[in-house]
């Protein structure tokens, strides 16, 4: 069966701190991984999407890790800002899922930045 | 860009009536719309599948008599929550997925539904 976990649940830190947002995944076969951010009543929306041959990107404050072997990914997130309160969601496609089983969504990892 | 609306973004209404909920595609063909249920503090749920002109696929457990979804062009899906019950309250979010593209879905900003 297809799994992702993400740790921690949720996490609160201090504006300017770094963190780092864990996600391990059972899906296959593996085509894509995917981190989002959900804000408090808003759609997800797309940080960084990685395939099998990329261990590695950014998309400005947020760094997405993926070691394909050990079939985790990490998100860190530099110098965190208010704005980075939200919901981090990480996402594993199988790869030739065209179809509705496509994504298996992991249950997110709620952010708290306090000043 | 591709962007994907939601209309309307909050609806309260009684229970037992419906309740119509739209999704758009605004700059983007989407062949196929995938609409999610979100509990508080829960990961999203995939409800059903829908693709243009062809009846929706649906979930285990999710019932299609009463999330009608209909599909009828390139740009528009919509979720019609019928006989609305307390129990439906939740957060709708639609996906849109381009034409000619394997897996990127694009999510719209969501609709919370309250039945009172």
């Amino acid at each position: 069966k297809n799994q992702v976990e993400q740790s921690p649940q949720s996490l609160i830190i201090l504006e300017g701190k770094n963190c780092t947002l864990q996600c391990n995944y059972t899906v296959s076969p593996f085509s894509n991984l995917r981190w989002y951010k959900q804000d408090t009543g808003r759609g997800p929306v797309s940080l960084t999407i990685m395939t099998f041959s990329e261990n590695t990107k950014s998309n400005g404050r947020y760094t997405a890790t993926l070691d394909a072997d050990t079939k985790q990914s990490s998100l860190h997130i530099t110098a965190s800002q208010l704005s980075d309160s939200a919901s981090y969601i990480c996402v594993v496609s199988a790869e030739g899922g065209t179809g509705r089983r496509a994504l298996t969504f992991g249950s997110g990892t709620r952010l708290q930045v306090q000043p | 860009g591709a962007v994907v609306s939601q209309h309307p973004s909050r609806v309260i209404c009684k229970s037992g009536t419906s309740v119509k909920i739209e999704c758009r595609s605004l700059d983007f063909q989407a062949t196929t719309m995938f609409w999610y249920r979100q509990f508080p503090k829960k990961s999203l749920m995939l409800m059903a599948t829908s693709n243009e002109g062809s009846k929706a696929t649906y979930e285990q457990g999710v019932e299609k008599d009463k999330f009608l979804i209909n599909h009828a062009s390139l740009t528009l899906s919509t979720l019609t929550v019928t006989s609305a019950h307390p129990e439906d309250s939740s957060f709708y979010i639609c996906s849109a997925r381009k034409a000619g593209a394997t897996y990127e879905q694009y999510f719209g900003p969501g609709t919370r539904l309250t039945v009172t």
